[in-house]
C-alpha cells in the first residue's frame, strides 16, 4: 500500500502569511496527487488535482507542486476563509487510493 | 446539477450488519467509478473502497476486506456499501465521492455523509 505523510499536523498562521504543507508518498506515484480542503461539518473540496492544476473556482493564491514521492500545497497569502483542514490523496492505483493525515491550519 | 445523497446510517451493535447507499443524479451515473470515504469522528480522512463504472474492478482498504462489499446498481444510480462485523473501530462518517477519471483521477463531487455509529 502507498503511505502518505503530510506534515506539519497543524498549524498556527495570520491573515497574509505564506503557508507550506508537504506531503510525502512511500513510493513514487509520478503527479497522481490531489489537494482536498475541508471545513468543520462539510465534505472536503478539491482545490488542486494532478499534483499542480487548479480546479476551477479555486482562487490564485492557491498552488502545487511537485512529482515522484515530495509535493507541497501553498498559500501564498492566508486569507480568513482558508482556516480548514487540508488533505493530500494520490490516485495512482484505483484500488489502493489514500490519503495524507491531514494538516489543520489555525489561526494565529 | 450533480448530487450525491447518503442514507442508512445508523447505531448497530458490534458485529452486525449494515448497509448504506448513495443516490446519484445530475449526471450519467454509469460513466464514473465511485468510492466510499469515512471518516472517524475528529479523525482524517481514511478512503475504504472503490467500484469502476461496470463493477469490473473493485478494492478496499485492508481495514475493511473481507467485512466489506461495494455494489452499484446503475440502473437505479445508486452506490451501495454492505457492512458486515462491524467493529467500533467502523464509526465514522461515510461518503460516497464520485471519481472524475479523464488524466490522474480525483474525487470532484462528495455526499454529505452518513453516520454509522458502531456500540453496544
Amino acid at each position: 500500500d502507498i503511505q502518505m505523510t503530510q506534515s506539519p499536523s497543524s498549524l498556527s498562521a495570520s491573515v497574509g502569511d505564506r503557508v507550506t504543507i508537504t506531503c510525502r508518498a512511500s513510493e513514487s506515484i509520478s503527479t497522481y496527487l490531489n489537494w482536498y480542503q475541508q471545513k468543520p461539518g462539510k465534505a472536503p473540496n478539491l482545490l488542486i488535482y494532478a499534483a499542480s492544476s487548479l480546479q476551477s473556482g479555486v482562487p490564485l493564491r492557491f498552488s502545487g507542486s511537485g512529482s515522484g514521492t515530495d509535493f507541497t500545497l501553498t498559500i501564498s497569502s492566508l486569507q480568513p476563509g482558508d482556516f480548514a483542514t487540508y488533505y493530500c490523496q494520490q490516485s495512482y492505483r484505483f484500488t489502493q487510493v489514500s490519503f495524507g493525515g491531514g494538516t489543520k491550519v489555525e489561526i494565529k | 446539477e450533480v448530487q450525491l445523497v447518503e442514507s442508512g446510517g445508523d447505531l448497530v451493535q458490534p458485529g452486525r450488519s449494515l448497509r448504506v447507499s448513495c443516490a446519484a443524479s445530475g449526471f450519467t451515473f454509469d460513466d464514473y467509478a465511485m468510492h466510499w470515504v469515512r471518516q472517524a469522528p475528529g479523525k482524517g480522512l481514511e478512503w475504504v473502497s472503490g467500484i469502476s463504472w461496470n463493477s469490473g474492478t473493485i478494492g478496499y482498504a485492508d481495514s475493511v476486506k473481507g467485512r466489506f462489499t461495494i455494489s452499484r446498481d446503475n440502473a437505479k444510480n445508486s452506490l451501495y456499501l454492505q457492512m458486515n462485523s462491524l467493529r467500533p473501530e467502523d464509526t465514522a462518517l461515510y461518503y460516497c465521492a464520485r471519481l472524475w477519471g479523464t488524466g490522474i483521477p480525483y474525487f470532484d463531487y462528495w455526499g454529505q455523509g452518513t453516520l454509522v455509529t458502531v456500540s453496544s
